[in-house]
């Protein structure tokens, strides 16, 4: 079974700190995502990579960054925190077939003082 | 861009009834990949099932089923013989080719009444 572990369950941080949250998958998949999930609005695409230290933006990158140095790893980072990021976030990872499903982490409850 | 819709917050259904959850999309493409995800409260979220555009038959997947009609672009779940474990928020996503990019709806979530 693929394994995508990310490295906070629960994180509280304060406005203003440089926040990372880590990413690990298990599968060798090429493409890794990370979403913020809001109660009534989804899953909103962030960033993804589709290979090492390759990024594209998502459809809500303002205010984030990311980072892929390893194929298995990837990164957020909230430059400077704020209070409206407070959220839910989610990483997935993906192999290269066009139909395989995403597999997600657990999801980091970030909350922002 | 393409959009998912999800146009039921909320349903209930009754312990072995079954329920359709709806969801509609938006696409000028030919080639691409629908798939609905649950998440329980509190823990991750799963892939229940995935249907191809190019199949024509539904998908189906032990209780779950879909009903797919790209005319209508509309993808639809149907899980049979309901059980309180189904209580989830479902999700329903859209991929275009080659697939590394996926748009959500906003999600229904499933209560099931013992």
């Amino acid at each position: 079974d693929v394994k995508v572990t990310q490295s906070s369950r629960y994180l509280v941080k304060r406005t203003g700190e440089k926040v990372f949250l880590e990413c690990v998958q298990d599968m060798d998949h090429e493409n890794m995502f990370w979403y913020r999930q809001d109660p009534g609005l989804g899953l909103r695409l962030i960033y993804f990579s589709y290979d090492v230290k390759m990024k594209e933006k998502g459809d809500i990158p303002e205010g984030y960054s990311v980072s892929r140095e390893k194929k298995e790893r990837f990164s957020l980072i909230l430059e400077s925190a704020s209070t409206n990021q407070t959220s839910m976030y989610l990483c997935a990872s993906k192999g290269r077939e066009g139909n395989q499903p995403q597999h997600f982490g657990d999801g980091t409850r970030l909350s922002i003082l | 861009a393409q959009t998912v819709t999800q146009s039921q917050p909320e349903m209930s259904v009754q312990e072995a009834e079954t329920v359709t959850l709806s969801c509609t999309y938006d696409t000028s493409e030919s080639d691409y990949y629908l798939f609905w995800y649950k998440q329980p409260p509190s823990r991750q979220m799963i892939l229940v099932i995935r249907q191809e555009a190019y199949k024509q038959q539904n998908a189906t997947e032990n209780r779950f089923s879909v009903n797919f009609q790209k005319a209508a672009k509309s993808f639809s779940l149907k899980i049979s013989d309901s059980q309180l474990g189904d209580a989830a928020m479902y999700f329903c996503a859209y991929s275009k080719w080659p697939g590394n990019q996926f748009y959500f709806g906003t999600g229904t979530s499933l209560t099931v009444i013992p």
